[in-house]
């Protein structure tokens, strides 16, 4: 069955470091991969998208890479922030031929950035 | 910055009733979705929504629940008859182009007592 993973349910560090987040996922072929930002009790924030064909995604403090190879993706937040502090999780939808195919999440990584 | 809108924030209601919530999706935008959080659980998708007409469900998705479309900007979910495991956060989220980018709204909490 399809299933993604991601690292560790909470993660703590020291302002101003870098967190790295893990995304890992099996019987999937993704087109694309999405990070999410979710606080508690709001809905999910677009992040970040990275294509199949792309290596690395950057968007200010922001990177996402994309191993297909590996079925893993790493999100990276440099110079953390305490206002970081949030869920953060990964997102893939299947290939698709132009229908709104479904998105599913992985259950999410608790950032924590200690000031 | 255009956002999509839930209404109501939290409902309260009995096993058994129905329940309709709503969702103003972005106006531009042509892909419609439901998914549901229980507490402390994962985002699941529920349903996507294009052209008029359910593009794909999930298995949670059954007979009890539907969605429409009613006037051109609304989107809505009604469960039928209500159990107490349908309590949830439900987010409604639409997009441009199919499943990427899309933009969640702040969600409906239903309690089923």
């Amino acid at each position: 069955s399809q299933k993604i993973e991601q690292n560790s349910e909470a993660l703590n560090i020291q302002e101003g470091k870098t967190a790295t987040l893990t995304c890992n996922y099996t019987n999937y072929s993704p087109a694309y991969l999405q990070w999410y930002r979710q606080d508690p009790g709001r809905g999910p924030v677009f992040l970040l998208l990275i294509r199949e064909n792309e290596k690395e995604k950057r968007k200010e403090r922001l990177k996402v890479t994309f191993d297909t190879t590996l079925k893993q993706s790493l999100f990276h937040i440099t110079a953390s922030q305490p206002a970081d502090s949030a869920t953060y999780l990964c997102a893939l939808a299947a290939i698709s031929s132009g229908s709104a195919r479904q998105l599913t999440f992985g259950s999410g990584t608790q950032l924590t950035v200690l000031p | 910055e255009p956002e999509v809108t839930q209404t109501p924030s939290h409902q309260v209601t009995q096993m058994g009733q129905e329940v309709i919530l709503r969702c103003v999706p972005i106006s531009n935008h042509l892909y419609f979705y439901w998914y549901r959080q229980i507490l402390g659980q994962k985002v699941e998708f529920l349903v996507s929504f294009y052209n008029n007409e359910i593009s794909e469900k999930s298995e949670i998705f059954d007979d009890q629940f539907s969605v429409e479309r009613p006037d051109g900007s609304n989107f809505t979910l009604k469960i039928r008859s209500t159990k107490l495991e349908d309590s949830a956060m439900y987010f409604c989220a639409s997009s441009v182009l199919g499943p990427y980018e899309q933009y969640f709204g702040p969600g409906t909490r239903l309690t089923v007592t």
